[in-house]
């Protein structure tokens, strides 16, 4: 199994309309994140949970929020989606010796 | 957060060692020193990490400096699979990980 799983893995929207990332992981690890990946920028923090009903502000946190009801699951919000946050987007997880990944999601906003 | 300072690009020959370098002067003396990669379409991946001696895994090694204000990720022998960006992090402890990703080296492997 895949420590780490997101889902959609693509996703087209349109600019204003409310957007949900949906990120599972396995083994019930405390610490999960989010980040986005744009051309000529690397990875940006996005927002970050040290556990459950814990969430935190990162880099980029603006238009964006997260909640965490359990702990298998990290889910980003885009409130009003801007064509700005057409980007790439991974969720990780924190095992305390490393982190795990996923696939990413691609999402547009046109 | 204390930043690293990695080349932007190295190039290297299939089945050579590869030595990637990493300059972090304002290291503090609780940071870690992390190795992720990033092959094409994938999300990063765990390379290796350490505090301040010399770590070894089935991956890669890492050589950190006396002072370790540098670093060092070693491949012993360059695979295809080895061409990815590399990013050198710097993370106040070892458990929250919430990394800064600087651009990170392109690692070019030619056949």
């Amino acid at each position: 199994d895949a420590e780490i799983t997101q889902s959609p893995r693509h996703k087209i929207t349109e600019t204003g309309r409310q957007v949900t990332l949906a990120c599972h992981q396995t083994w019930n690890h405390n610490n999960m994140f989010w980040y986005r990946q744009d051309l000529g920028h690397g990875l940006r923090l996005i927002h970050y949970s040290y556990g459950v009903h814990d969430t935190n502000k990162g880099e980029v946190s603006d238009g964006y929020s997260v909640s965490r009801s359990n702990t298998e699951d990290l889910p980003l919000t885009l409130e009003s989606a801007a064509s700005s946050q057409t980007s790439v987007y991974f969720c990780a997880k924190a095992t305390g010796t490393e982190a795990f990944f996923g696939q990413g999601t691609r999402l547009t906003v046109v | 957060d204390a930043k690293t300072t990695q080349p932007n690009s190295m190039e290297s020959n299939e089945e050579e060692p590869v030595h990637l370098p990493c300059n972090h002067s304002t290291i503090s003396g609780t940071d870690y020193i992390h190795w992720y990669r990033q092959l094409p379409s994938q999300g990063p991946e765990y390379v290796i990490h350490g505090l301040t001696s010399n770590v070894n895994n089935r991956m890669a090694s890492l050589a950190i400096a006396e002072d370790r204000k540098s670093s060092t990720l070693i491949l012993h022998r360059a695979t295809l699979r080895d061409a990815a960006v590399y990013y050198c992090i710097l993370s106040e402890d070892n458990y929250g990980q919430n990394f800064v990703f600087g651009p990170g080296t392109r690692l070019s492997v030619l056949p």
